[in-house]
């Protein structure tokens, strides 16, 4: 069984800039959540996915958005970075019916310089 | 919407000993109480979890408590060992949102 697995490991941007994060479910799970960590913090929900479609979101601005694809992998994109996006950036997957009971990836660690 | 604290943020303890460590939440609709534990630079892992209708359940060395009515849950991990160094944190949930604690920094002394 795989576990969740996202891409790319490290990520330096400038402030204004684009960026693009991406993440595979664990095998059999259906449902991708996002959630930002900051340094010595918990993580903070940012939206889940389901069946393609945003299944809640966080108090994030909308320049957070993020996508779901047939095969349930998932990216988050975050537009006009900001200093203060410097984080962990973690997925996590959801087997099916069980959509609070979530497995994380290893992380996109996202610098804004 | 929900707000989940956690004591104490840092605890150490010598091997061999218990650790315990507390989170109240404030949303009486969350039913799911999931503890994660998340070493330095690593994903965090899921370690245990409860739901509201059971109060206590347990897995080896750690077992988790839930009073619904005081809206508290906890953490214990008996005969710790180095290797359960790491940051843990306690979470909360309604729905599908994660609610997390701030978490609390463990150190086994051996």
């Amino acid at each position: 069984e795989t576990g969740v697995t996202q891409s790319p490991t490290h990520l330096i941007k400038t402030r204004g800039q684009q960026v693009t994060l991406r993440c595979s479910s664990q095998s059999g799970h259906n449902t991708v959540s996002w959630y930002q960590q900051a340094l010595g913090q918990g993580p903070q929900f940012i939206f889940q996915y389901y069946r393609e479609e945003e299944n809640g979101r966080g108090n994030f601005p909308p320049r957070f958005s993020g996508l779901q694809f047939p095969n349930y992998s998932s990216e988050l994109n975050v537009n006009a970075l900001e200093l203060d996006d410097s984080a962990l950036y973690l997925c996590a997957s959801s087997p099916s019916g069980r959509r609070d009971t979530q497995y994380f990836g290893p992380g996109t660690r996202l610098t804004v310089l | 919407g929900e707000n989940v604290e956690q004591h104490p943020s840092t605890l150490s303890v010598q091997e061999g000993d218990s650790a315990v460590i507390k989170c109240t939440y404030s949303d009486s609709a969350s039913n799911y109480f999931p503890w994660y534990k998340q070493e330095l630079g690593k994903r965090p892992q899921l370690i245990i979890d409860i739901r509201s209708n059971v109060g206590e359940k347990k897995d080896q060395r750690i077992a988790v408590t839930l009073n619904k009515t005081a809206k508290h849950f906890s953490l214990h991990i008996t005969e710790t060992q180095p290797e359960d160094s790491a940051v843990y944190f306690c979470a909360a949930s309604g729905s599908y949102q994660l609610t997390f604690g701030k978490g609390t920094k463990l150190s086994v002394i051996p």
